[in-house]
């Protein structure tokens, strides 16, 4: 089955600075990337997904990277701001014959420091 | 819309027992998946059910189980618990097609002492 690969376990990054979180992922076959973000108390929710045949994808201050090659993938979030600190966790889906089929990874705690 | 409800929100249990989890979709969601969540190791697939049926199962021991009812309200068991249970149990609830947007709801957590 799929595994993934999520770096690093935790960021400290400065209020303003840009952070960086990348992923891998084992199944070629994967097409789907999602990434959820996890604030304190509450469930994950999804800031962006990026498929396969795209290779970046940008939303405000939030970025997706993918290389399919190289089977990674990378979050990249410029001007941090405190509301950024969180978990946020990468994931990686096949296609699945239609059910759902998301493996994640074990989520990196990023911190933001004013 | 209402969100994905999650109860009870916290639990404490003794180690041994028995505890049920209860999750409610988003009204229209008839896919709910069950995850495990503990530090460093992120989010664990339990099971996923859609329309009453159980379509995918991930590497828990039996004592794990689910079931899903007809209004798509799904439930979680877990027998004999251990202290390794302990956990955030979240649920998903997921829209039609695959490969979309899980909406998780607030989880519960679970205490084994």
């Amino acid at each position: 089955g799929e595994n993934v690969e999520q770096h690093p376990s935790t960021l400290s990054v400065q209020e303003g600075d840009s952070a960086v979180i990348k992923c891998t992922y084992s199944d070629s076959a994967s097409n789907y990337f999602p990434w959820y973000k996890q604030e304190l108390g509450k469930g994950p929710q999804l800031i962006i997904d990026i498929r396969s045949n795209v290779g970046e994808k940008k939303d405000q201050r939030i970025a997706v990277t993918l290389n399919k090659t190289a089977k990674h993938f990378s979050l990249h979030i410029t001007e941090t701001q405190p509301e950024d600190s969180a978990v946020y966790f990468c994931a990686a889906s096949p296609p699945s014959g239609g059910y759902q089929k998301v493996t994640f990874g074990t989520g990196t705690k990023l911190q933001v420091i004013p | 819309k209402a969100g994905v409800t999650q109860t009870p929100r916290y639990l404490i249990k003794t180690r041994g027992q028995q505890v049920t989890l209860s999750c409610s979709p988003i009204s229209g969601h008839r896919s709910v998946s069950w995850y495990q969540q503990t530090p460093g190791q992120g989010l664990q697939f339990l099971f996923e059910y859609f329309s009453e049926t159980q379509r995918n199962k991930g590497n828990f021991p039996g004592r794990f189980s689910g079931r899903q009812f007809s209004n798509s309200r799904s439930e979680m068991n877990v027998s004999t618990l251990e202290l390794g249970d302990s956990a955030l149990y979240l649920c998903a609830s997921w829209g039609t097609g695959v490969n979309t947007e899980a909406f998780f709801g607030q989880g519960t957590r679970l205490t084994v002492v």
